[in-house]
């Protein structure tokens, strides 16, 4: 079936390093790919999207870059803020489908 | 503003007990999910809804059901809880189409005792 397979955490970070999340899916179609958010105590929130290939979702400095070749959508911030601690999961859903199946997430926390 | 809430936020009940987990929303979404996060397995998709009187079953519905009577709410039953469904609920909602993400409510904390 269709999934997504992103790094384990946790990971460890300080402020104004370089932050990466891999993630990779298997689908038999073409997928539509998500980044959500998700802040302690909090629901999730959509942080980017991509739905093509060669696609690039970007929102508040972070950015993802749809891979159709090496079914990938990693997550990348240039410099990461104490605000960023966070669970980032990625998604994916198929055309005509509206359900999402996401990632096992990865929690991310960024020391001053 | 639109929103989707979740009530309770916090429930402890006994093993054999019937639950019930209410969602509202206020997008007027056509489209409600159920999800439970658990540590190690991220969101895992229970019953989804597509539109008034339609329900599905998700990747782990036994012991779960849904009944979709409106199109603002989506309530979730546990038949008889298990100490295996203590876990974070997420009631979520879209409106449909590629472009169309999902809005999350805060989650409800389920413990089975």
């Amino acid at each position: 079936g269709d999934s997504v397979t992103q790094m384990e955490g946790p990971v460890t970070l300080s402020e104004e390093a370089f932050l990466t999340i891999n993630c990779t899916y298997t689908a038999t179609g073409y997928p539509s790919l998500f980044w959500y958010v998700q802040y302690p105590g909090e629901g999730l929130q959509l942080l980017l999207k991509a739905t093509k290939a060669d696609d690039k979702g970007s929102n508040k400095g972070f950015e993802a870059t749809y891979r159709k070749e090496t079914t990938s959508f990693h997550l990348e911030k240039g410099s990461v803020q104490v605000s960023d601690s966070a669970v980032y999961f990625c998604a994916l859903t198929l055309l005509n489908d509206y359900k999402l199946s996401f990632g096992a997430g990865t929690t991310v926390t960024v020391r001053a | 503003d639109a929103e989707i809430t979740q009530s309770p936020r916090h429930k402890i009940t006994e093993t054999g007990r019937q639950v019930t987990l209410a969602c509202h929303q206020t997008w007027n979404h056509n489209n409600m999910f159920w999800y439970r996060q658990d540590l190690g397995h991220g969101l895992r998709l229970i019953h989804y809804s597509y539109g008034v009187q339609d329900t599905n079953k998700g990747e782990v519905s036994d012991g779960y059901s849904v009944s979709r009577s409106n199109t603002e709410d989506l309530p979730l039953t546990l038949e008889s809880a298990a100490s295996s469904q203590t876990s974070v609920y997420f009631c979520a909602s879209n409106r449909g189409g590629l472009d169309s993400p999902l809005h999350f409510g805060n989650g409800t904390r389920l413990t089975v005792t």
